[in-house]
């Protein structure tokens, strides 16, 4: 069974860092490309990022261009999103979330809550 | 940009048929461009119902369906039930790793 796990939320000041995680199981991570969509509160979805399986190819939203990196270690199954010079928009649950065949966003994890505020 | 347009809300009766409909502002929606469809209860985290325009994720019930309707992308639930009262979501991919989400469509089943 694919599972999918974030971790690294918090509340973090204006102008801060923060740096997700997602630990994949369930599936050979190394195949898959990986995305990050965000929902801000009370909001719609937010695709963030992608990484290709094997890293070579990255893309972001305009949004978050040259504040974000994502990254991954395929030895560790684990996906990273290092989010730089955080803004009160940047407030949202993360999901980490597997792309699978057809550029489908297949699973999804439980989501990690990022709060920016002073 | 490239805005992903859907209904905000829809109403549908218990045993109905409901067509929720996804588009662009500027353009068409075409099978290359892999329309998704995703559910989500009010808390709870999304789920995928349709990928590349028509087919359903694993697990997915029969009475969910997708297709294209004119320029659009569509999702069609028949015979609605109560637990189908969510928010729907769409998703278009722009190609080179780039997906652009539709604000979402709440339904109400009553």
């Amino acid at each position: 069974e694919v599972h999918l796990v974030e971790s690294g939320g918090g509340l973090v000041q204006p102008g801060g860092s923060l740096r997700l995680s997602c630990t994949a199981s369930g599936f050979t991570y190394r195949s898959y490309w990986m995305s990050w969509v965000r929902q801000a509160p009370g909001k719609g979805l937010e695709w963030v990022a992608y990484i290709k399986h094997d890293g070579t190819d990255k893309k972001y939203v305009d949004s978050v261009k040259g504040r974000a990196i994502i990254s991954r270690d395929n030895a560790d199954n684990a996906l990273y999103l290092q989010m730089n010079s955080l803004t009160i928009e940047d407030t949202a649950v993360y999901y980490c979330v597997r792309v699978g065949g057809d550029y489908s966003l297949d699973h999804w994890g439980q989501g990690t809550l990022v709060t920016v505020s002073s | 940009q490239t805005v992903v347009t859907q209904e905000p809300s829809f109403s549908v009766s218990p045993g109905g048929t409901v067509t929720l409909t996804c588009g662009l502002t500027s353009g068409s929606v075409s099978t290359n461009d892999y329309a998704s469809w995703f559910q989500q209860i009010p808390g709870q985290t999304p789920r995928s119902l349709i990928y590349s325009t028509t087919t359903r994720s694993s697990g997915v019930p029969d009475r969910f369906s997708g297709s294209l309707l004119g320029n659009k992308a569509a999702l069609t639930i028949t015979g609605a039930q109560a637990d189908d009262e969510s928010d729907y979501y769409c998703a278009l991919y722009m190609g080179s790793g780039i997906w652009v989400f539709g604000g979402g469509s709440r339904l109400t089943v009553l």
